[in-house]
């Protein structure tokens, strides 16, 4: 089953331009992840976001989470060429989840050009 | 660094092959996973681990067997593979759910063909 809706399916910005990336789910969450992935490759863990915090950087990347309309969003800032990928979001199967479980949404397919 | 191996990264096999996919991590990590990624529908939880020869079914079960009889290498099994099982296979691993850390750290996949 499909928990992450994510939005837009595919993005082209030019490079310095900044990409934002949405995902919405539907359950009760611990926290959110997001993912990269470049093509052909496996994913690439970014940055998680408790479900007790509205806001988390990291270098470039910024996330917000708002769990009141069970959605967050993953900004790039002065995007780079390099940043080209499929970025995913991913949340826990819920309030136990012994097996680390994660849920992934469809993805977005970045594409920055020079 | 986490590392996450996965046997191959091409493989071709015919219908009706038992197809073996292997995964091996070095960080003693209590899960494991494997997902198969296809064009439109993300990524899909086939089956998932989280201790040695346990199992439990993910979302897309059928077709596929899995074993974990050591701690760092989690196997998947194509019981006899079938041209819909075409697909890119990504393995992944994390520590057990009580240690608080949740991220995955995934292998390079292995794109198999059944013809």
């Amino acid at each position: 089953s499909q928990q992450g809706e994510e939005d837009p399916q595919a993005l082209s910005i030019q490079e310095g331009e900044n990409a934002t990336m949405n995902c919405s789910y539907k359950t009760s969450i611990n926290n959110l992840q997001w993912y990269r992935q470049n093509s052909g490759r496996g994913l690439v863990h970014l940055i998680l976001i408790r479900s007790n915090e509205r806001e988390k950087h990291s270098g470039r990347l910024r996330v917000t989470l708002d769990t009141s309309k069970k959605s967050s969003s993953l900004l790039i800032t002065a995007s780079r060429a390099a940043d080209t990928a499929s970025y995913f979001c991913a949340t826990d199967a819920g309030i136990y989840n012994q097996g680390g479980k994660l849920i992934f949404g469809q993805g977005t397919e970045l594409s920055v050009k020079p | 660094d986490v590392k996450v191996t996965q046997s191959s990264r091409y493989l071709v096999k015919r219908t009706g092959e038992k197809v073996f996919l292997e995964c091996v991590q070095d960080m003693d990590h209590e899960n494991m996973f494997w997902y198969r990624q296809d064009p439109g529908l993300g990524l899909r939880l086939i089956y998932f681990s989280y201790d040695v020869k346990m199992k439990e079914k993910g979302d897309i079960p059928e077709g596929y067997s899995v074993s974990r009889e050591k701690k760092e290498r989690f196997s998947l099994i194509l019981e006899s593979a079938s041209t819909n099982q075409t697909s890119m296979y990504l393995c992944a691993s994390s520590l057990w759910w009580g240690s608080g850390r949740y991220e995955q750290y995934f292998g390079p996949g292995t794109r198999l063909t059944v013809t």
